[in-house]
């Protein structure tokens, strides 16, 4: 089974630039995450998709990031314009239906220079 | 939200037992889960409770749960330096929504 892939996998842009991420997750996966993990600290959620319907986006800072899932399979995360405070690896990670365990990717580590 | 808290560090010897501890706030976690981190890589998942058990053994892991105390505990046998990593502690609360702790680096000397 094909695991969960991401890319680029490594990203460096200067502040006021605007990037996207990838995500694609495993085949017949319904809940699809993006993280932001800041160093030294664990992941945190940025927004939560339940097929292509948004589940949880609270601690999404939507005046500069957004997240889609189109047709409920892949996902892109965009930041415009990036921070310095964005450098950060952004993981993605999808689930199957129910409670049950998340699959993680590689992740994309951003830095804004 | 939910609180899940963990030790930053955690130094043991090659062949030794190490214990990671974790604690969390919220008690309708169906799951609790633990994963592993290396330098450069996303998380791996290495085990899980479902919160109505105890203790779960999976080969050189063991994990103890007590609900009462919200308190879940890893403990890998025979530590090798292979294991040295960082290692999160994660619940699941409703409607799927994970929380992680800041992770316990474990560091294994020979």
């Amino acid at each position: 089974e094909a695991g969960v892939a991401q890319s680029p996998r490594y990203k460096i842009i200067e502040k006021r630039q605007s990037v996207a991420f990838w995500c694609n997750p495993i085949s017949g996966h319904a809940t699809l995450y993006w993280y932001q993990q800041i160093l030294g600290q664990g992941p945190k959620l940025l927004i939560q998709f339940q097929n292509n319907g948004v589940v949880d986006d609270s601690q999404l800072p939507k005046d500069r990031f957004s997240a889609e899932r189109l047709k409920g399979v892949d996902s892109t995360l965009k930041i415009q314009p990036a921070k310095l405070e964005d450098s950060a690896v952004y993981l993605c990670a999808s689930s199957p239906e129910g409670p049950d365990t998340q699959y993680f990717g590689p992740g994309t580590r951003l830095t804004v220079l | 939200g939910e609180d899940v808290e963990q030790s930053l560090f955690l130094s043991v010897r090659e062949g030794d037992s190490s214990v990671i501890n974790c604690t969390y706030t919220d008690s309708s976690s169906t799951y609790l889960y633990w994963y592993k981190q290396e330098p450069g890589a996303g998380l791996q998942l290495l085990t899980y409770i479902f919160s109505n058990m105890d203790m779960k053994q999976d080969q050189r892991l063991t994990v103890l749960l007590n609900k009462k105390d919200k308190h879940l505990s890893l403990r890998i046998a025979d530590t090798q330096t292979g294991d040295s990593a960082i290692y999160f502690c994660a619940t699941n609360g409703n409607f799927n929504k994970f929380y992680f702790g800041s992770g316990t680096k474990l560091n294994v000397k020979p």
